[in-house]
């Protein structure tokens, strides 16, 4: 069954780093891009960035370019999002989603066709 | 960046109903990359629709997108019970950012 997996909920400090896992579950996990979306409370969703699972190049959204790192792990067919500095209004529900199409027709282009179940980052003092 | 506007922000029907959701962009959507997702309370969102048109796999066919340009609807004819929820449209053309909506709310009456 395709799948994607998050790791847990996630309280922390402003200022501190938060990172969030993704395993995919189902198919090649190298043939798809993967995406981080966000919705903080009441408010539209917001995509952050991609990375080709296969090559390993990432693209960022200009807003979290230098703050957001991510990176692949394919023999756990897993991918890490790292957003650093937390502010409060990082304080959000992340998701991370793949691309229906995979890489060899487009890296770009392509709607998210599965989904994370997502994981609730707290940033709390 | 393109920003995509959706009306109206809730919509009250009843089961049985035919509901039309609007989403409007601020310039034109490139190949017509509009997708359409649902989303129900503490839950992830469900892709709908893509390329302005094509049904997502598994999605019934009471659920149907269209238009072109910078105006796309999605239409839901006979609403179940399991329709209402929150409905997103979203641009993902050649160039990010790809961006969202702000959602309609679809309630029952």
């Amino acid at each position: 069954q395709v799948q994607l997996v998050q790791s847990g909920a996630e309280v922390k400090k402003p200022g501190a780093s938060v990172k969030v896992s993704c395993k995919a579950y189902g198919y090649n996990f190298t043939k798809y891009v993967m995406h981080w979306v966000r919705q903080a409370p009441g408010q539209r969703l917001e995509w952050m960035g991609w990375i080709n699972a296969g090559k390993g190049n990432t693209k960022f959204s200009q807003k979290f370019q230098g703050r957001v790192t991510i990176i692949r792990d394919t023999s756990a067919s897993t991918v890490y999002m790292e957003v650093s500095s937390l502010r409060f209004e990082d304080m959000a529900v992340y998701y991370c989603a793949r691309s229906r199409v995979p890489i060899t027709v487009t890296t770009d282009g392509s709607a998210f066709d599965i989904w994370g179940q997502g994981t609730m980052v707290t940033v709390s003092s | 960046e393109i920003v995509l506007t959706q009306s109206p922000g809730t919509l009250s029907l009843s089961p049985g109903e035919r509901a039309t959701l609007s989403c409007r962009a601020s310039q034109s959507v490139g190949s017509n990359y509009l997708a359409w997702y649902q989303q129900k309370p503490g839950q992830a969102p469900r892709l709908l629709i893509y390329g302005a048109s094509s049904r997502a796999t598994g999605i019934p066919d009471r659920f149907s997108g269209s238009g072109s340009g910078t105006d796309f609807t999605l239409t839901i004819r006979r609403l179940e019970p399991e329709d209402f929820a929150v409905y997103y449209c979203q641009q993902y053309g050649d160039s990010p950012p790809y961006t969202f909506g702000q959602g309609t709310k679809l309630e029952i009456k």
